[in-house]
């Protein structure tokens, strides 16, 4: 399996600010790197596919960034309604599908 | 849209059944169907696909206890895992993987139908 690690686990920041996460794959995954937003209760969400292309009707402040082994999804002037948990995929071997553990987006 | 239904109460070492059904698509035009669960406060954890011909890849941890399949007549795909135990307590949400070139994604997801493991 490729094993994907997120950090910061938890962050907290006020609106406006500008957040980073990073996802970090145990091995060379190109750019098969997707992202994902999960409100409480609710199912998961794409935001972006392919490290970097975000997908349709996703606001313009997320943005994702990275190849190889090295991610990072930025959320730019963060809104109250950011506050989700949002994991990070890998699509490199299709046969076993991998998630990161997760990262809580928490609003001052 | 996808909606997930079964039973939302199993006994340990029973059966979990589950169906998706697929609605304003065909489950024969799209190339995976995926299943995830999440265990209560823990985060994604990736179950399986199932192509569109059948072809079915399984989560290592689960190989051995976990069936996935298609009822194209009904457009439906399914979900069985046997020998439960309280560890399979979770949502499981049915999703459909789409591509764009050679980039794979979950774009559809169902709203998750919660089961527990529990005597």
């Amino acid at each position: 399996d490729v094993q994907m690690t997120q950090s910061p686990s938890t962050l907290s920041a006020s609106v406006g600010d500008t957040v980073g996460i990073s996802c970090q794959a145990g091995r060379d995954i190109d750019r098969y790197l997707n992202w994902y937003k999960q409100r409480p209760g609710e199912a998961p969400q794409l935001l972006i596919f392919g490290a970097t292309t975000l997908q349709s009707g996703v606001p313009s402040r997320f943005s994702g960034s990275g190849s190889g082994m090295f991610f990072t999804l930025t959320i730019r002037g963060l809104q109250p309604e950011d506050a989700a948990t949002y994991y990070c995929q890998q699509s490199y071997t299709l046969q076993v599908v991998t998630f990161g553990g997760g990262t809580r987006v928490e609003i001052k | 849209q996808l909606q997930e239904s079964g039973p939302g109460l199993v006994k340990p070492a029973g059966t979990l059944s589950l169906t998706c059904t697929v609605s304003g698509d065909s489950i024969s035009n799209s190339l995976w169907w995926t299943w995830v669960r999440q265990p209560p406060g823990e985060g994604l954890k990736w179950v399986g696909e199932i192509s569109h011909t059948g072809t079915a890849n399984y989560s290592p941890s689960l190989r051995g206890r976990v069936t996935m399949s298609l009822d194209k007549a009904n457009n439906q795909l399914s979900l069985n895992l046997t020998s439960v135990t309280a560890a399979d307590t979770a949502i499981y949400y049915c999703a459909r993987t789409s591509k764009i070139q050679y980039y794979y994604y979950i774009d559809v997801w169902g709203t998750g139908a919660t089961v527990v493991v529990s005597s």
